[in-house]
């Protein structure tokens, strides 16, 4: 049973560009969370997908989108990167069977460097 | 792998000692606080969860403790092993505001042989 898989593991852009995350959620889980995580912080919430729509949002500017597909899959976009954008970004995926979170899932993370 | 832990708290324990990791949580009215564990090059693991309406709660090895009074959350590791190296943070939520968590800065804990 695959946990949670992201891609790219690594990636270098340039300030101005723009840039898609990939997300597929551990089988059986059908929400999916994105974190931003700094180097030397903790995660921070950006947003959740839940029955493909958009159902919490952290506060993050909205060069930051996402999409959540018939599958469950989950995309992150940042446009117009600036180079505070560059951070560990954290797929994680749940199931919708309480009033909390509960346990996450996290991937392994793709590490965004903006140059 | 890369290291999640640069310039964080670090708490240095001997193998086979009692491990104690705290932190001051933000929102007094979060009623739902989470542990994870990062290890270098991971992504965080859940290790356990306490509800506000509880002040303890026991797992395999790991003691969870919540005080609401002064807001404080400490994670306690019985018998601490080189493999519970890693960086450990405490995450908090309010139930009515979402399924969103607050994640504090994290700790970093070193197991010397």
């Amino acid at each position: 049973d695959a946990g949670v898989t992201q891609s790219p593991t690594h990636l270098i852009k340039t300030r101005g560009q723009q840039v898609t995350l990939r997300c597929s959620p551990k089988s059986g889980h059908d929400t999916v969370s994105w974190y931003q995580q700094a180097l030397g912080q903790g995660p921070q919430f950006i947003f959740q997908y839940y029955e493909e729509e958009e159902r919490q949002r952290g506060n993050f500017p909205d060069r930051f989108s996402g999409h959540q597909f018939p599958n469950y899959s989950s995309e992150l976009n940042v446009n117009a990167l600036l180079l505070g954008d560059s951070a560990l970004y954290l797929c994680a995926s749940s199931d919708d069977s309480g009033p909390n979170t509960g346990e996450l899932f996290f991937g392994e993370g793709s590490r965004l460097t903006v140059l | 792998g890369e290291s999640v832990g640069l310039h964080l708290p670090t708490l240095s324990v001997q193998e086979g000692d009692n491990s104690i990791i705290n932190c001051a949580y933000s929102n007094s009215a979060s009623d739902y606080f989470i542990w994870y564990k990062q290890e270098s090059g991971k992504g965080p693991q859940f290790i356990i969860d306490i509800r506000s309406n509880m002040d303890k709660r026991q797992g395999q090895r790991v003691t969870v403790l919540l005080n609401k009074t002064v807001k404080h959350l400490s994670l306690q590791i019985a018998a601490t092993q080189p493999g519970d190296s890693a960086v450990y943070f405490c995450a908090e939520e309010f139930t009515g505001g979402g399924n969103k968590l607050t994640f504090g800065t994290g700790t970093q804990l070193k197991v010397e042989l």
